[in-house]
């Protein structure tokens, strides 16, 4: 069966502390990547993607991924966290449609 | 950001009533999607389309219908709304070649 497991519900960080969230997927074939943000209130951001190449991407907001074929995982870094960094994030696998984690809340204390 | 409007943004309704919400986009992706956010659940597929009037069930499609008349426009039915309808719907866009999607802001429905 095809699935998104984000392990992390909630995590909690100090500005200006690194991050890691993990994203783990179960998929047929190779799938398409992706990481999302959500601010409250908010639609969906796109963050990053991969399908093929380097298998750590840059994304925006200073954000990267690490595709690791063998740990089937695509977990999402950020060297410095900042205060405006606090959301939800979704990590997303497939292609024509895509299945969804069930997210992972992020709190930044100053 | 990607033109997506969805409307209403709020919508309170009663019960056994239809509601229809639109999704509306100016970017002319050929892909639309809606979906539905609830806590603990993420984001689950309810109705997609690939074209006017070409349109397939997701995995949460009970109760739901849509229509797709026109490119821009993707339109979500409740055909009698229920409590369990109660939760916040987006719209997405994707051209289709490298399969990101772009999401609208977000309708909040409440069904009492």
């Amino acid at each position: 069966a095809q699935s998104v497991t984000q392990p992390d519900i909630h995590i909690t960080v100090s500005e200006g502390a690194s991050l890691e969230l993990r994203c783990n997927y179960s998929y047929g074939a190779t799938p398409y990547l992706f990481w999302y943000v959500q601010s409250p209130g908010q639609g969906l951001q796109l963050l990053l993607k991969y399908f093929s190449g380097d298998t750590l991407v840059q994304g925006i907001k200073g954000f990267e991924a690490e595709f690791k074929r063998s740990q089937s995982s695509f977990n999402l870094r950020k060297p410095s966290v900042h205060w405006s960094d606090a959301a939800e994030y979704f990590c997303a696998v497939g292609t024509d449609k895509l299945i969804f984690g069930t997210g992972t809340r992020l709190q930044v204390f100053p | 950001d990607a033109g997506i409007t969805q409307s209403p943004r709020h919508k309170v309704t009663e019960t056994g009533t239809p509601v229809t919400l639109r999704c509306h986009q100016t970017e002319n992706h050929r892909y639309m999607y809606w979906y539905r956010q609830d806590p603990g659940h993420g984001l689950r597929l309810i109705h997609y389309s690939y074209g006017v009037k070409d349109t397939d069930k997701g995995e949460v499609s009970d109760g739901y219908s849509v229509s797709r008349s026109k490119t821009e426009d993707f339109l979500l039915t409740l055909e009698s709304a229920t409590s369990s309808q109660t939760s916040v719907y987006f719209c997405a866009i994707s051209p289709g070649t490298s399969y990101e999607q772009y999401f609208g802001p977000g309708t909040r429905l409440t069904v009492t």
